[in-house]
Parts: C-alpha cells; sequence; structure tokens
C-alpha cells in the first residue's frame, strides 16, 4: 500500500535551533496537509499545498513557521528558532481533491514526535 | 466555525461487549465526514467516508452510520485489537473552507479480553 513518509521520527533539540520535517506524500496526490498534535489541543491543521501552491496557512505561527514544497514529491516544515511550547507530534497528510465532487480522504504518515527542550 | 465533539472521551469494553461511540458536528454544509483510527504513535488511519444523513458504511466488526447532526460507530463485539483512539473528522462544502478538516478530540477505546 502507497503511504506517506515522513522524516525524521524524532527529534530532540535545543530551545532556539532550527528544526525542519519532511514529508513525501502518496504519489498522484495533488493536496499536502500539515497538522499538530498535542494532547491538550488535539488535531489542528497548521497549512496545506494544492498542486505544490499553499492555500492556507492560517493555522501556522508565521514569525516563526513556514512550510514549503520545493517538488511534487517534497513538503517541508521548518520551525526557527524553535520553542519549548512548539513541543509536538507533527503529521503530513496527503489527498486527492478532486474540485467539487467528492473528495478522496487523507493519509497520513506516522508523525515526526518533536520535543524542544 | 465547525464544531466536532466527540463522546465518550474514554471506553472501557469486555471483549464481545458492543458498543456505540459518538460524533456531533456543527458544519456549514457537509460535504463529508470521515472516521479514522490512530494507534499510540502512529498517523490516523482512515476507516469510513459519509456523506449525506442515513448513509451507512461497515467494515469487520465497525458500522458508521450518518445523521444531520451526528455520527454513530458501531462496535459490534469487540476484540482487545480494537483498542485505539477514534477519530472523527467533518469537511465543510463552503467556498473558503477548501479541503480542511476539523477533528474532534477522539474516543479512546479499551478492549480488555
Amino acid at each position: 500500500d502507497a503511504r506517506v513518509t515522513q522524516t525524521p521520527r524524532h527529534k530532540v533539540t535545543e530551545m532556539g535551533q532550527e528544526v525542519t520535517m519532511r514529508c513525501q506524500p502518496i504519489l498522484g496526490h495533488n493536496t499536502v496537509f500539515w497538522y499538530r498534535q498535542t494532547m491538550m489541543q488535539g488535531l489542528e491543521l497548521l497549512a496545506y499545498f494544492r498542486n505544490r501552491a499553499p492555500l492556507d496557512d492560517s493555522g501556522m505561527p508565521k514569525d516563526r513557521f513556514s512550510a514549503e514544497m520545493p517538488d511534487a514529491t517534497l513538503a517541508t516544515l521548518k520551525i526557527q528558532p524553535s520553542e519549548p511550547r512548539d513541543s509536538a507530534v507533527y503529521f503530513c497528510a496527503s489527498g486527492l481533491v478532486l474540485g467539487r465532487g467528492r473528495n478522496q480522504p487523507q493519509h497520513f504518515g506516522d508523525g515526526t514526535r518533536l520535543s524542544i527542550l | 466555525e465547525d464544531q466536532v465533539t466527540q463522546s465518550p472521551e474514554a471506553l472501557r469494553l469486555q471483549e464481545g461487549e458492543s458498543s456505540s461511540l459518538n460524533c456531533s458536528y456543527t458544519v456549514s454544509g457537509l460535504r463529508g465526514l470521515f472516521w479514522y483510527r490512530q494507534d499510540p504513535g502512529k498517523g490516523p488511519e482512515f476507516l469510513f467516508t459519509l456523506y449525506s444523513a442515513g448513509e451507512e458504511k461497515e467494515k469487520e466488526r465497525l458500522k458508521a452510520t450518518l445523521t444531520k447532526k451526528e455520527s454513530f460507530l458501531h462496535i459490534t463485539a469487540p476484540k482487545p485489537e480494537d483498542s485505539a483512539t477514534y477519530l472523527c473528522a467533518v469537511q465543510a462544502g463552503g467556498e473558503t473552507s477548501g479541503s480542511r478538516l476539523t477533528f474532534g478530540e477522539g474516543t479512546q477505546l479499551t478492549v480488555n479480553p
């Protein structure tokens, strides 16, 4: 089965360091999503892309977070500088959006567990 | 604003003891309601999509149903391997919603042998 691949699976770093998380979406999917999951907030949408173009990043703290899709096989989420409150599990998901028709479900990777000390 | 509320937060069942999980939603024009299963240390795994009131989907011991205000995930004769967190999410149909999902907080299900 095709899967969304995320790297690294775990990351521990000190406050102030740059963190980069990577995602390889499922081949053929045209939409990529970044989510953050914490015990307090559950799953929150940070940003998403359609055909590599950013559609919505209103869920991200703009001053420190950035998301890009350099090509169709790679999405990145960067945090600079990182803070302890950024500690969470970050998930990437991909899906096929068919315009006004029924959308295919989003498929998730296994996440990057991030700890900022 | 789209809202999803799941209940109960946690549920303990004995193997074979059937039950239901609830997902209540408020959304401006439902485009789809999604159920996911999440195991510890893993990403959510897709289970079902429901598009309109009255629709039902089944997979093994799971059956999802949908009304205009809520969805139920019925678990028949559960087994310990059904233990997981079950997440409900809605997708709104408005022009500004795009394909975003709004998730509930989840129901943590434990099935004891």
